[in-house]
């Protein structure tokens, strides 16, 4: 079956620590997306990718890394430079240009010790 | 930027009908779509509206008037599972989704 893997599902780390979170997607979309969800403040867009080696910052960019070396895969590094990483990360994938339907992996729960 | 705005939570009787507004502000438009998000899962895709008017979808409509900025989601015949987390989001030409925080509803018995 066609969809996307996010591992791990959850992640402790220290603080000052560097964590990358994996994001994998088998429905040969074009576009990859991160977001970022907090309680009471929904989806936040963190990066995007529209194809393979080119990547946009979304609204909460900073601390963060991505790279897209394979349309397949997306990784997110959540750096130390992140003031406060604990959230519930969200990776989505989109067929094309256009507003096309995203579809979102399990998520990855990270919580900073 | 852009303002998407939806009631933090909405309680309703199984069976009964409830609808959840959604007003945004945005430039760009190139079309609104509704996720369902049950607690510690991802979003699923419900429905999309890109012209003005109704969309239905078995117990799930959706409805858009681009000209006020405005959506609605209509739950009809609510059952227990319908008790989760619903998503306003806006696409724009660049190809961002932007979310609105979403309204929690809750089916009691």
């Amino acid at each position: 079956d066609g969809g996307i893997t996010q591992s791990p599902k959850y992640l402790f780390r220290k603080e000052g620590q560097n964590v990358t979170l994996s994001c994998e997607q088998n429905l040969n979309h074009d576009a990859m997306y991160w977001y970022r969800q907090d309680p009471g403040q929904g989806l936040r867009l963190i990066y995007y990718s529209q194809i393979v080696n080119d990547f946009q910052k979304g609204d909460i960019a900073e601390g963060y890394s991505v790279s897209r070396e394979k349309k397949e895969s997306f990784p997110l590094t959540v750096t130390s430079a992140q003031k406060n990483p604990t959230a519930f990360y969200l990776c989505a994938s989109m067929r094309g240009s256009g507003a096309n339907v995203l579809t979102f992996g399990a998520g990855s729960r990270l919580t900073v010790l | 930027g852009q303002n998407i705005d939806q009631p933090t939570e909405m309680t309703a009787t199984e069976g009964a009908i409830v609808q959840i507004n959604c007003t945004y502000q945005t430039s760009g438009f190139n079309g609104l779509f509704w996720y369902q998000q049950h607690a510690g899962e991802a979003p699923t895709f419900l429905s999309y509206n890109v012209l003005d008017g109704l969309e239905e979808k078995g117990r799930f409509s959706s409805f858009l008037s681009r000209s006020k900025g405005y959506s609605y989601l209509l739950l009809k015949e609510l059952q227990m599972k319908d008790s989760a987390s619903y998503l306003c989001a806006v696409s724009r030409n660049d190809y961002k989704l932007s979310f609105g925080a979403g309204t929690t509803v809750t089916v009691r018995a």
